[in-house]
């Protein structure tokens, strides 16, 4: 168990429709980052966030949008779903910010279980 | 029906032997690259991270070397174990003050260790 939970488990919905994703980081950790797999695109980075703060981006298209609350629990919000958007969702939480590892310490991530999203 | 995916190249190794995973990345910029794992139906698990200004980096049992010069990353994992059986990632992210970041993946090789 790495300390990091994401719900729901499993989601089911149809083209067109909205969905929120939820994780709540380790305890401790500033840091979220969400990522997308799927099959035929693997694995990608969605977007990161630091105390709040958006701090870095990938392949994050238009319709998706993140926050990252006070309480440091983050949502992913995926809107005019489409089947292409069906894949499994990951977020993963650290310390500290993306590359700030140095010489004798890693910047860890830790993920959660995913959710896996399903666009029918 | 069958699920078309990714084609993954494999790395087939013997038990106890060493493992080396090869990642070429595609950005002179980045300066900041992140090796993971992920087994068989469960999430990506961090393995080790390396900064540009570094070229070789130890973590228990795994090593990363850094070419820049050629934009080369190595993963080896010394006595690989059956447990090491999964499919690897590199990343690479290019780090800018007060800006964004942003981070590619590679498509990922998988590791089957021989018992």
């Amino acid at each position: 168990d790495s300390g990091v939970t994401q719900t729901p488990k499993h989601l089911i919905t149809a083209t067109g429709q909205r969905v929120t994703l939820r994780c709540s980081p380790r305890s401790g950790d500033l840091s979220v980052y969400w990522y997308q797999q799927s099959l035929d695109q693997g694995l990608q980075f969605l977007i990161q966030y630091y105390n709040g703060e958006e701090r870095a981006k990938g392949n994050i298209l238009e319709r998706f949008s993140a926050q990252q609350f006070p309480d440091l629990h983050s949502e992913l919000n995926l809107s005019s779903l489409e089947l292409g958007d069906s894949a499994l969702y990951f977020c993963a939480s650290s310390v500290s910010e993306l590359g700030t590892s140095g010489r004798h310490s890693y910047n860890e991530q830790f993920f959660g279980p995913g959710t896996r999203l399903t666009v029918l | 029906g069958e699920s078309v995916g990714l084609h993954l190249p494999t790395l087939s190794v013997q038990e106890g032997d060493n493992s080396i995973i090869n990642c070429a990345y595609s950005n002179s910029a980045s300066d900041y690259f992140i090796w993971y794992k992920q087994e068989s139906g469960k999430g990506p698990q961090f393995i080790i991270d390396i900064r540009s200004n570094m070229d070789k980096r130890q973590g228990q049992r795994v090593t990363v070397l850094l070419n820049k010069t050629v934009k080369h990353l190595s993963l080896q994992i010394a006595a690989t174990q059956p447990g090491d059986s999964a499919v690897y990632f590199c990343a690479e992210n290019i780090l800018h003050s007060g800006g964004y970041q942003k981070v590619t993946f590679g498509t990922g090789t998988k590791l089957q260790v021989i018992p």
